[in-house]
């Protein structure tokens, strides 16, 4: 089955350190994107991609990283500039952009310990 | 930037009907509507694309005034499956691909 496949589904970082989230997709999806959600509130966007060798920016993106080396993958890179990184993170794809629906992953709880 | 939705919570019994808005600063080029339940992805429910037009999806339907720049969701006879959290996404004109959400409504039905 296609689909997008998140990995861990709980994630604990110490302090200072860096953490990186996995987000596959076998949908041969050309858009991928990363938000995060904290409790009771919407998804913010962190990154987005919509080719590979290409990102850009989203509303949040200060103290993450990514890469779109593979059209199948974006990880996310919590670095240790993000100093409340506590949230459930989406990945999520779509075939092209505008007026497509977003796939999304089952997400990824980080914690800080 | 972030698109507003009112109300921010709505408590119902089953099959009453319930309105949620959502209302953007910007000119818009779609409006999608997505469902999450806790702990689980959003699902997506519709996309409006900019002419005004009105989806529905099973007894959930929804309508887009582009003039206005609002979308609003139309839940009718809700059913207990109904609760969750709803969002509305926004895409800017301009196709930049980028959705922006607002900060959901939860919708609590009560048998």
């Amino acid at each position: 089955d296609g689909g997008i496949t998140q990995s861990p589904k709980y994630l604990f970082r110490k302090e200072g350190q860096n953490v990186t989230l996995s987000c596959e997709q076998n949908l041969n999806h050309d858009a991928m994107y990363w938000y995060r959600q904290d409790p009771g509130q919407g998804l913010r966007l962190i990154y987005y991609s919509q080719i590979v060798n290409d990102f850009q920016k989203g509303d949040i993106a200060e103290g993450y990283s990514v890469s779109r080396e593979k059209k199948e993958s974006f990880p996310l890179t919590v670095t240790s500039a993000q100093k409340n990184p506590t949230a459930f993170y989406l990945c999520a794809s779509t075939p092209g952009t505008g007026r497509w629906k977003l796939f999304f992953g089952s997400g990824t709880q980080l914690s800080v310990l | 930037q972030q698109p507003v939705q009112s109300p921010q919570a709505v408590i119902l019994r089953e099959g009453e009907d319930a309105v949620i808005n959502c209302s953007s600063s910007k000119a818009l080029y779609s409006v999608h509507w997505y469902r999450q339940k806790h702990g689980e992805a959003p699902v997506f429910l519709m996309i409006l694309l900019k002419g005004g037009e009105q989806k529905g999806h099973e007894k959930i339907s929804a309508s887009f005034n582009e003039k206005k720049q609002q979308s609003s969701l139309y839940l009718t006879a809700s059913q207990l499956s109904y609760s969750g959290t709803y969002f509305c996404g926004t895409e800017p004109t301009g196709n930049t691909g980028k959705l922006i959400f607002g900060q959901g409504t939860t919708l609590q039905v009560k048998p």
